[in-house]
C-alpha cells in the first residue's frame, strides 16, 4: 500500500537553528508532493508544493523543500527558523494516477524555544 | 466568510446517538473532500465530491458513515450509532478545482468525541 513516513514526531529547536524535517514515500510512479502546516489553533495550510521541474521548491516564510526522486523524499527545511514556526508539519504525495487522492505522513510536532 | 467553516467545532456524544457534522465550503469550489484525523495521525481520507457528485467514498469506515452535498455547496458527514473508534477529527476541505492539481483549503475541523 501507498504510505508516507515523516521520520520524526517530534521536533525541538532554538530559535535561529536550521531545521530539516523529512518525508518519504512509497510509490513508484510520478508523484505530486505537499508540504502543510498547522499553527496551534489554526487550519491547515498550504506551505509549498512540488509538481514538476526545479526539484527545489521555495515556500512562504522562508521555507523550502527539495524533492529527490531516486531516494523518494521530499524533506522541509529552512536556514532559520523562528518562535512562531511552532506548528504540527504534515507531508502529503499524491499519485498522478489519482487525480484527487492525498497520501499524508503522521505529521511533525515542531516546538521552538524562544 | 472566506474560508470554510465547520460546525460544530466541538462534538460529545453517547455511544449509539446519531451525529451531523456540516461543512461550508468556499464559494465557487468544485471540489469537496471529507477526511478523519485521529490523533496523533495525518488525515486520512473518506469522500469526495466533485459540486454534488459523490464521485469516491471508499475512505468511509462503514455503512453508518453517509455524506451529501445535495446542492455541490454545503456538505454534511452523518455517522449514526456512533462508536468510540468513531472519536476523532474531522476535517472538511475544499478545492477550486481537483485536488491534485489545487491547493486544498482547510476548515478547523469538527472534534468528536464518543463516550
Amino acid at each position: 500500500a501507498q504510505s508516507v513516513s515523516q521520520h520524526n514526531h517530534h521536533v525541538i529547536l532554538s530559535e535561529a537553528a536550521s531545521l530539516e524535517l523529512g518525508c518519504n514515500y512509497s510509490y513508484g510512479g510520478t508523484v505530486n508532493l505537499f508540504w502543510y502546516v498547522q499553527y496551534p489553533g489554526q487550519h491547515l495550510q498550504l506551505l509549498l508544493k512540488y509538481f514538476s521541474g526545479d526539484p527545489l521548491v521555495k515556500g512562504i516564510k522562508g521555507f523550502e523543500a527539495e524533492f529527490i526522486k531516486s531516494k523518494f523524499s521530499f524533506n522541509l527545511r529552512k536556514p532559520s527558523v523562528q518562535w512562531s514556526d511552532t506548528a504540527e508539519y504534515f507531508c502529503a504525495v499524491n499519485p498522478r494516477d489519482s487525480n484527487y487522492q492525498l497520501i499524508w505522513g503522521a505529521g511533525t510536532k515542531l516546538i521552538i524555544k524562544p | 466568510g472566506a474560508g470554510v467553516s465547520q460546525s460544530p467545532r466541538y462534538k460529545v456524544a453517547k455511544r449509539g446517538q446519531d451525529v451531523a457534522l456540516r461543512c461550508d465550503p468556499i464559494s465557487g469550489h468544485v471540489s469537496l473532500f471529507w477526511y478523519q484525523q485521529a490523533l496523533g495521525q495525518g488525515p486520512e481520507f473518506l469522500t469526495y465530491f466533485q459540486n454534488e457528485a459523490q464521485l469516491d467514498k471508499s475512505g468511509l469506515p462503514s455503512d453508518r458513515f453517509f455524506a451529501e452535498r445535495p446542492e455541490g455547496s454545503v456538505s454534511t458527514l452523518k455517522i449514526q450509532r456512533t462508536q468510540q473508534e468513531d472519536s476523532a477529527v474531522y476535517l472538511c476541505a475544499s478545492s477550486f478545482s481537483g485536488g491534485s492539481t489545487g491547493e486544498l483549503f482547510f476548515g478547523e475541523g469538527s472534534r468528536l468525541t464518543v463516550l
